[in-house]
């Protein structure tokens, strides 16, 4: 069976700091996709980033920046430089490379930036 | 482009009655998904439509729920007989791909159900 794990439930910083989400999969496919998404206070989920299980390099996209490592099942999420507008629930997400399998979800983790 | 369109926005319904929720995908993808996200349950897929193969209806909670997608584009998600713990927020998602296991999903605002 397939997992997501978000242990922080709610996080909450002061403008300018960096944060880490965190998020821990189980899967036993060889091959699969991480995914996060942005829930911001409109409800609607916004796509921030896919990775394949292939490729462990982290990547980075303005002020985010994901690094993901295998040998821990871990794929987090960090936001340098925290905004007001980065405010919203973070989810990570796993889906597996074989059959018509949905996305699974993690909880989510609610990040309040505060100025 | 237009992105994934969802109606009714909000839906409250009495206990008992039958709700019809209606998705419209991006325009060109196969692949379309219904998600329920409730509180303390995170989101749940309920079901999967992909081109015209026989839809995945692993996730759905009852046979009170149902849903079609007619023409390869527009999905109806049919509740029968509501009952409270049926109140959530229920979204529909679309991807690109035929190979639709790595693509990205692309949702859309959600249908807020509320069953009094």
């Amino acid at each position: 069976a397939q997992k997501v794990t978000q242990a922080q439930t709610e996080i909450s910083v002061v403008e300018k700091e960096d944060v880490t989400l965190d998020c821990v999969y189980e899967t036993r496919d060889t091959t699969y996709y991480l995914f996060w998404y942005k829930q911001p206070p409109s409800g609607e989920l916004v796509f921030l980033i896919r990775r394949n299980s292939f490729d462990e390099q982290n990547e980075i996209s303005g002020r985010y920046s994901w690094n993901f490592q295998k040998s821990t099942s871990s794929f987090n999420f960090t936001i340098t430089a925290s905004q007001v507008v980065d405010s919203a629930v973070y989810f990570c997400a796993l889906r597996s490379n074989s059959g018509n399998t949905p996305l699974v979800f993690g909880k989510g983790t609610r990040l309040s930036v505060i100025a | 482009g237009a992105g994934v369109s969802q109606s009714p926005s909000n839906k409250v319904t009495e206990k008992g009655k039958d709700v019809e929720l209606r998705c419209d995908p991006i325009s060109g993808h196969t692949a379309l998904y219904w998600y329920r996200q409730s509180l303390g349950q995170g989101l749940e897929f309920l079901i999967y439509f992909q081109g015209n193969s026989a839809p995945d209806k692993s996730g759905l909670p009852s046979d009170r729920f149902s849903a079609e997608r007619t023409g390869g584009s527009v999905s109806t998600l049919t509740i029968q007989r509501t009952q409270q713990e049926d109140s959530a927020v229920y979204l529909c998602a679309s991807s690109s791909s035929p190979g639709a296991q790595g693509r990205e999903q692309y949702f859309g605002p959600g249908t807020r159900l509320t069953v009094t």
